[in-house]
């Protein structure tokens, strides 16, 4: 969607490993936010932010940090990759008063 | 149980046919969402709703807030409204536009 933007799209990864998703926007908005998307589970918040530097937990932030040096970048980091983190990830942005802007989602694989 | 519960789960229409999704949530919100999301694709938002009634072409939501209710209604359905409905809430007070998700409900219409 035009002003999001998740990369990478696709990722396989071993157990054990870190990895790092991005989002970018160039909207500028203030609320990003990072969810889960599982069969049997639906959509779930693993962290937020709420401006630079501010982030907050989801009910799904274990394994996982988040970081938010720029109000366009909001990175989410799964220190060391495990099996159950294997989903779909989605990015998404809050326009005021409108609704919500999801990224094109990030398949994440770990074998 | 969980905040927010859609129905049916599946749904399976004719084309032409008019279909109804519910969503009920046992929370207080500030707002309601609906989302479309196609097989393999991303997440769009269709209707925000804190009262009464939304129209975009073939699509109606409604809301009642005193019965914690919504309702998303497509006339003439049509082949590509297949598709995962999904229907969102954002708590009152300072939730920070979390989102809480329903299950989803999976809607296949036939030629």
């Amino acid at each position: 969607d035009a002003g999001i933007t998740q990369s990478p799209r696709h990722k396989v990864t071993e157990t054990g490993t870190p990895v790092t998703l991005r989002c970018h926007q160039t909207e500028n908005h203030r609320y990003m936010y990072w969810y889960r998307q599982d069969p049997g589970h639906g959509l779930r918040l693993i962290h937020y932010s709420y401006g630079v530097k501010d982030t907050d937990k989801g009910e799904v932030s274990d394994g996982y940090s988040v970081s938010r040096s720029k109000t366009e970048d909001f990175l989410l980091t799964l220190e060391s990759a495990t099996s159950s983190q294997t989903s779909v990830y989605f990015c998404a942005i809050r326009p005021t008063n409108y609704g919500y802007t999801f990224g094109s989602g990030t398949r994440l694989t770990v074998v | 149980k969980n905040e927010v519960e859609q129905s049916p789960q599946n749904l399976t229409a004719q084309e032409g046919e008019f279909i109804t999704i519910n969503c009920s949530y046992s929370v207080g919100i500030s707002a309601l969402h609906w989302l479309q999301q196609h097989p393999g694709g991303g997440i769009v938002s269709l209707f925000m709703l804190s009262s009464g009634k939304k129209k975009h072409g073939r699509l109606i939501a409604t809301i009642n807030i005193q019965e914690k209710h919504s309702s998303l209604h497509i006339t003439a359905s049509h082949p590509r409204d297949s598709a995962v409905y999904i229907c969102a809430v954002t708590a009152g007070g300072t939730s920070y536009g979390k989102l809480t998700f329903g299950q989803g409900t999976i809607l296949t219409v036939h030629p």
